[in-house]
Parts: C-alpha cells; structure tokens; sequence
C-alpha cells in the first residue's frame, strides 16, 4: 500500500532556530498533501495544505510566515517552523489523502518538535 | 459544514470488556467513512472503513457499520486488549480529499 515517510520523528531545537520537517510519498505521486498539528491529548488540527507547484493553503488563524509550506516536487512537501518558541512545541503530522472516493489517507509517521 | 462528533474519553475498560466508541457525523451527500488509530507516539493508521450505507467495516476484531439513517458510525470490540489502549478517530471523507476528524477518543484497557 502507500507510504509516506516523515522525518524526522523527533527534534529538539533552540528558541530562535528554524526547523524542518519533511513528508515523502514513496511509491505514489502526491500533489496535495496536509499537515496537521497536534496538541497533547487533542485531535489533529490541519494547519495547510500543500500544493505541487503552488502556493500553500493556510488555515484561518495559522501564520504562514511562521510555517512555511514548500511543495517542491510531487513526491516531497516540507514544512518549516521559522524561529520556533516553546509554544510552537508539538506533534506535527503530515497526510496524502485518498487516490480515490473511498480510500483512507496516508499518514506520516509525525514529529514530534521540542523548543527549548 | 462537514462534521464528527465522537464520544469523550477517556475510556478506561478492563482486558475482555466490551468496547463501544460512538461517532456521528453531519456531511452533505454521500460520504465514506473511517476509523483510524494512534498509538502512542505515532501517525495515524488506518483501522477500518465503509464507503456506503448499510456497510460494515471490520479489522483486528473492530467493527463499525455505516448507519445512514442514524449518521452514525460506532466502534465496537467484543474483548479488548491491552494492547488495543490507543487513540481511536472517527473520520470522513466527502470526495474532497480533505479528511474531517473527530476529537479523538483515548481507550485504556488494564489488565
């Protein structure tokens, strides 16, 4: 079945420091994929969607100089948390959806992002 | 717009106890619909789906059968195990590609 791969699992960075999270569709071609923040013992927020060749689609209320969304090719969408603070401290997790009417979405594996 | 509604939780069951998980949606036109698992630390996978009414999905002993007269969509065990403590969403999917989820039900089996 479909894969998709995010790396890395878990980061733990400085305040002030940028990191980036990579989401990979590895036997399929993905032109849309999702991200979504999750808060400890909450359910899945979607942040944005990534588009192939364009610009992402921001949620209401998510900053997207703050996360910046590349879709560079279409198997490799990336997520960038630019001068991360504490509060940007998550479980971020990227999703494919469905090829089709009926089918499920693919998920990463997530990230879990430690600002310190 | 397109919604889930999912029991709260915690959830906190003994080993071989019975499981229901509510779920109910709101969707215009003919959605599918799923049940996916988090285990601790990890992504989403997949546990069971049904993409039409009167459909039931089933995996690893869950059930879940597409109600559409009653919107709902309940997941059942008949003896839960330890290793079944996870957080269950109910999803759908209305053709748009973009998944809808429930809040999330986080299920405790003792043993």
């Amino acid at each position: 079945g479909a894969v998709v791969s995010q790396h890395p699992s878990r980061v733990i960075c400085k305040s002030g420091t940028s990191v980036k999270i990579e989401c990979r569709s590895l036997d399929f071609q993905a032109t849309t994929m999702f991200w979504y923040r999750q808060f400890p013992k909450q359910s899945l927020m979607l942040m944005a969607t990534s588009n192939e060749g364009s610009k992402a689609t921001y949620e209401q209320g998510v900053e997207k100089d703050k996360f910046l969304i590349n879709h560079a090719s279409l198997t490799l969408s990336t997520l960038t948390v630019t001068s991360a603070h504490p509060e940007d401290s998550s479980f971020y997790i990227c999703s494919a959806p469905g090829q089709g009417k009926g089918t499920e979405a693919f998920f990463g594996q997530g990230t879990r992002l430690t600002v310190v | 717009g397109d919604s889930v509604t999912q029991m709260e939780g915690p959830v906190t069951l003994s080993e071989e106890a019975f499981l229901t998980i509510n779920c109910t949606y709101t969707a215009t036109g003919y959605p599918s619909l799923f049940w996916y698992v988090q285990y601790p630390g990890e992504g989403l996978q997949l546990l069971l789906k049904a993409t039409k009414a009167d459909d039931k999905g089933s995996n690893k002993g869950f059930e879940a059968t597409y109600r559409k007269e009653t919107t709902s969509f309940h997941l059942e065990k008949g003896s839960v195990q330890v290793s079944d403590s996870a957080v269950y969403f109910c999803a759908l999917d209305t053709g748009g590609f973009k998944t809808i989820f429930g809040a999330g039900t986080r299920l405790f089996v003792k043993a």
